[in-house]
């Protein structure tokens, strides 16, 4: 199974200031199709995870411009460019481009 | 709208089985798939396997292998998981999210979750 590693597991930071979560995969997610599919997840406490980001970088609709998602192969991260309250929860990236698809750990992020 | 709508939570004893139910409604069902996710308290995600609305062809997850079966209903636009022969670390909330119809991921409308807890 493809291993998903994100570093830090735990990350606070200050209302208004940048944050960067890594996520790196055990191997390449470039899928024979040529997508790479590498998806984002917010969960907020006591809520179900939401989805941010996919295919590395493309944003839902209704998700902030200030998250963004970059990376390429087996190195991926997810910014934040200034954090906001609402932002407090944890975060997991997920491959999909090999079964069985697997998480993250999950990177908590809350407010210094 | 997209909904995913779970059943209630659930309290089964050691050996016992379980199936949770995820309704959905505001789309096309047979157009997409339903994957499966849990979390155990206090941990993170994990993917049990997925199922397709269309044909219902199934993956899963290899560590559960031969005891959970995926299972869908078009008439009702419901989809089931069950696990049998529960263990006290299949406690955890499980989760139903709409994936798509083929071999990659989509995950972008989940259920409320259903919290399964195992206990003698």
């Amino acid at each position: 199974d493809v291993v998903m590693t994100q570093s830090p597991l735990s990350l606070p930071v200050a209302l208004g200031q940048p944050a960067s979560i890594s996520c790196r995969s055990s191997q390449s997610l470039v899928h024979s199709d040529g997508s790479t599919y590498l998806i984002w997840f917010q969960q907020r406490p006591g809520q179900s995870p939401r989805r941010l980001i996919y295919e590395v970088s493309n944003r839902d609709s209704g998700v902030p411009d200030r998250f963004s998602g970059s990376g390429s192969g087996t190195d991926f991260t997810l910014k934040i460019s200034r954090v906001e309250a609402e932002d407090v929860g944890v975060y997991y990236c997920m491959q999909g481009t090999h079964w069985p698809w697997t998480f993250g750990q999950g990177t908590k992020v809350d407010i210094k | 709208q997209v909904q995913l709508v779970q059943s209630g939570g659930e309290v089964k004893k050691p050996g016992a089985s379980v199936k949770v139910s995820c309704k959905a409604s505001g789309y096309t069902f047979p157009n997409y798939g339903i994957s499966w996710v849990r979390q155990a308290p206090g941990q993170g995600l994990e993917w049990m396997g997925w199922i397709s609305a269309y044909n219902g062809n199934t993956n899963y997850a290899q560590k559960l292998q031969g005891r959970v079966t995926m299972t869908k209903d078009t008439s009702t636009t419901t989809a089931y998981m069950e696990l049998r022969s529960l263990r006290s670390d299949d406690t955890a909330v499980y989760y139903c999210a709409r994936d798509s119809s083929g071999w990659y991921p989509l995950l972008d409308y989940w259920g409320q979750g259903t919290l399964v807890t195992v206990s003698s």
